[in-house]
């Protein structure tokens, strides 16, 4: 199970840190996932990270601004996201997987707005 | 970035019918696609990766075929609980890309 957290209401250049506690599975031998989906709008791809989180990829629209880390002593993804645009509204999803997302949460909401 | 277009992006079918979405990849992906179901306020549920391979659990009258730019998922007999947006994905190059979707409606 993967249960996002830490989505609200932002204004256009602030920051919000999301989190995603999995539970049921071995944590630390997993890729993850982040994908976001903005209100009406199909699903995007943002970034993910190897296992030991050694390897991180991030769609280029959100380079040098979203960070993706995890700590698998808390079975833990995390999404820091700095400088946001409105562009950046959207439901976050944590997902399992590198490039084939088989577990999903069940989202969280990142509004920004001023 | 490999674009992934879907088509159509609505289609209206009644229970029991055979379906078809068609998904073109902008430059040859091999067989690096998977397919996606998401109903509204849930999140994607994987169907189908490496172009055909079911997942498990998922019903057998789901199939996907196709390799290089052009793929397809059929449902071979419409169910209710089949009626939702499926997305197909490639995974071929980062970045991971999306096609727009095809949202099945009650005809």
């Amino acid at each position: 199970q993967l249960v996002e957290s830490g989505g609200g209401l932002v204004q256009p250049g602030g920051s919000l840190r999301l989190s995603c506690a999995a539970s049921g599975f071995t944590f630390s031998n997993y890729w993850m996932t982040w994908v976001r989906q903005a209100p009406g709008k199909g699903l995007e791809w943002v970034a993910n990270i190897k296992e030991d989180g050694s390897e991180k990829y991030y769609v280029d629209s959100v380079k040098g601004r979203l960070t993706i880390s995890r700590d698998n002593a808390k079975n833990s993804l995390y999404l820091q996201m700095n400088s946001l645009r409105a562009e950046d509204t959207a439901v976050y999803y944590c997902a399992r997987g590198r490039v084939i997302m088989d577990v999903w949460g069940r989202g969280t909401t990142v509004t920004v707005s001023s | 970035d490999i674009q992934m277009t879907q088509s159509p992006s609505t289609l209206s079918a009644s229970m029991g019918d055979r379906v078809t979405i068609t998904c073109r990849a902008s430059q040859s992906i091999s067989r690096w696609l998977a397919w996606y179901q998401q109903k509204p306020g849930k999140a994607p549920n994987l169907l189908i990766y490496e172009a055909s391979t079911l997942q498990s659990g998922v019903p057998s009258r789901f199939s996907g075929s196709g390799s290089g730019t052009e793929f397809t998922l059929t449902i071979s007999s419409l169910q209710p609980d089949d009626f939702a947006t499926y997305y197909c994905q490639q995974y071929n190059t980062y970045p991971l890309t999306f096609g727009g979707g095809t949202k099945v409606e009650i005809k």
